[in-house]
């Protein structure tokens, strides 16, 4: 079968490092997303991660282990603007990208 | 702004009318994807465009549904005989030859 599964909520400081989990049980892979939401707006991308390993960009970096079905997005200095749901998805292929229920990220100040 | 635009951004409509949904992707991008998203949850696949070919349908996409994508440009998706449990946010995303996917506003249906 094909599976997601990321946190339903968290909530963390202003200027913390956050990690949100997600794993994942497919077939086949060729790929992990992340995606930020902002409420009522449409999914913005993150990252992709194709490779074992931590990919960083900026105050964001994504890791992935392949053969564990895990990947984690990392938020560093946390910002008020960073409250959003965090998708996770993979990618098989041409196929469409299979999306979990998003993780809904509260900062507090 | 991604160069995704869809129209339009909210449809308010009773239970039994159709609707149609437009999303002009960003021109050089030759696929194009339809997706339903309800509230917590993530984007759900209903549908994929290559060029003006339907190549993937998700078993989502009852017969009420149907979706264009004529001359490869703009697509269409249509909602026949609208119901409650429709009420969702379609989204549109392109993209051409690499992984990223370019998401649309989207469009916010409620059926009353």
């Amino acid at each position: 079968g094909q599976n997601i599964d990321q946190p339903t909520e968290m909530t963390a400081t202003e200027g913390a490092i956050v990690q949100i989990n997600c794993t994942y049980q497919t077939s086949g892979f060729n790929g992990l997303f992340w995606y930020q939401q902002h409420a009522g707006e449409a999914p913005t991308f993150l990252s992709y991660n194709v490779l074992d390993g931590l990919e960083e960009k900026g105050r964001f970096s994504s890791f992935l282990s392949r053969s564990k079905g895990y990947s984690y997005l990392l938020l560093k200095e946390l910002q008020m603007k960073d409250s959003a749901s965090y998708l996770c998805a993979w990618l098989s292929g041409n196929t469409p990208l299979v999306f979990g229920k998003g993780t809904r990220l509260s900062v507090i100040a | 702004d991604t160069g995704v635009s869809q129209n339009p951004r909210h449809k308010i409509t009773k239970r039994g009318q159709n609707v149609t949904f437009r999303c002009d992707p960003i021109s050089e991008h030759n696929r194009l994807y339809w997706y339903r998203q309800t509230l917590g949850q993530g984007p759900e696949f209903l549908t994929y465009f290559q060029n003006e070919a339907q190549l993937e349908k998700s078993r989502l996409l009852s017969d009420r549904f149907s979706a264009e994508r004529p001359k490869g440009s703009f697509s269409t998706l249509e909602i026949q005989r609208t119901e409650q449990g429709d009420s969702a946010m379609y989204l549109c995303a392109t993209m051409w030859g690499s992984y990223e996917q370019y998401f649309g506003p989207g469009t916010r249906l409620t059926v009353t």
